[in-house]
């Protein structure tokens, strides 16, 4: 498959948890990366491989996977944590990146 | 610490050819590690990958713009180029050169992007 679904708005009280999926069939073999974008800002790491964080994320971010589904979870969500989220890994073949159509995180 | 720059015309005329070249400061563009590549993100929009460098030349391209795109990489200048063909106005997007560990999709450094627009 060569797609990665994510839906498109989700909301979450302040200092709730919030869970973000991404699906695709290639999530099966591939880890799946996530990245935080905020308006005018370019993306930026925030979970990669099994579940880590580059430096300099709080460890309120972390990321699941199981089957075709890969999460990242925001225990605690705090108003800085509104943005856009996308999440990204390899194609099938394994010589392409695919990425996912991003979900708007709303902190209430 | 690693930078990533973009510099290129910020306004194409649509069927010219879109060029655009990331200067990569604080690290070694040879390295065995790591892809070079482009991202692009037209307003209002999610991002696309367009494709792949590594520094010895193979390269690996979106297959969706396969027959439009040319990355190049200049070792000696640290650089890396974005030629995209025949453009329209469905280029016009930010475009970001990018960072991407070898053998996985994870991207870790980004460049502040660059708007191209395509219009007469």
């Amino acid at each position: 498959s060569s797609e990665l679904t994510q839906d498109p708005a989700v909301s979450v009280a302040l200092g709730q948890t919030v869970r973000i999926t991404c699906q695709g069939d290639s999530l099966r073999t591939y880890y799946a990366s996530w990245y935080q974008q905020k308006p005018g800002q370019a993306p930026v790491l925030v979970i990669y491989g099994k579940n880590n964080r580059p430096s300099g994320i709080p460890d309120r971010f972390s990321g699941s996977s199981s089957g075709n589904t890969a999460s990242l979870t925001i225990t605690g969500a705090q108003a800085e944590d509104e943005a856009d989220y996308y999440c990204n890994s390899r194609d099938s073949s394994g010589n392409h990146v695919l990425f996912g159509g991003g979900t708007k995180l709303t902190v209430l | 610490q690693l930078q990533l720059q973009e510099s290129g015309p910020g306004l194409v005329k649509p069927s010219e050819t879109l060029s655009l070249t990331c200067t990569v400061s604080g690290g070694s563009i040879s390295s065995s590690s790591f892809y070079w590549g482009w991202i692009r993100q037209p307003p209002g929009k999610g991002l696309e990958w367009i494709g792949s460098i590594y520094y010895s030349g193979s390269t690996y391209y979106n297959p969706s713009l396969k027959s439009r795109v040319t990355i190049s990489v200049d070792t000696s200048k640290n650089q890396f180029s974005l030629k995209l063909s025949s453009v329209t106005a469905a280029d016009t997007a930010v475009y970001y050169c990018t960072r991407r560990k070898y053998d996985t999709a994870m991207v870790n450094y980004w460049g502040q992007g660059t708007l191209v627009t395509v219009s007469s």
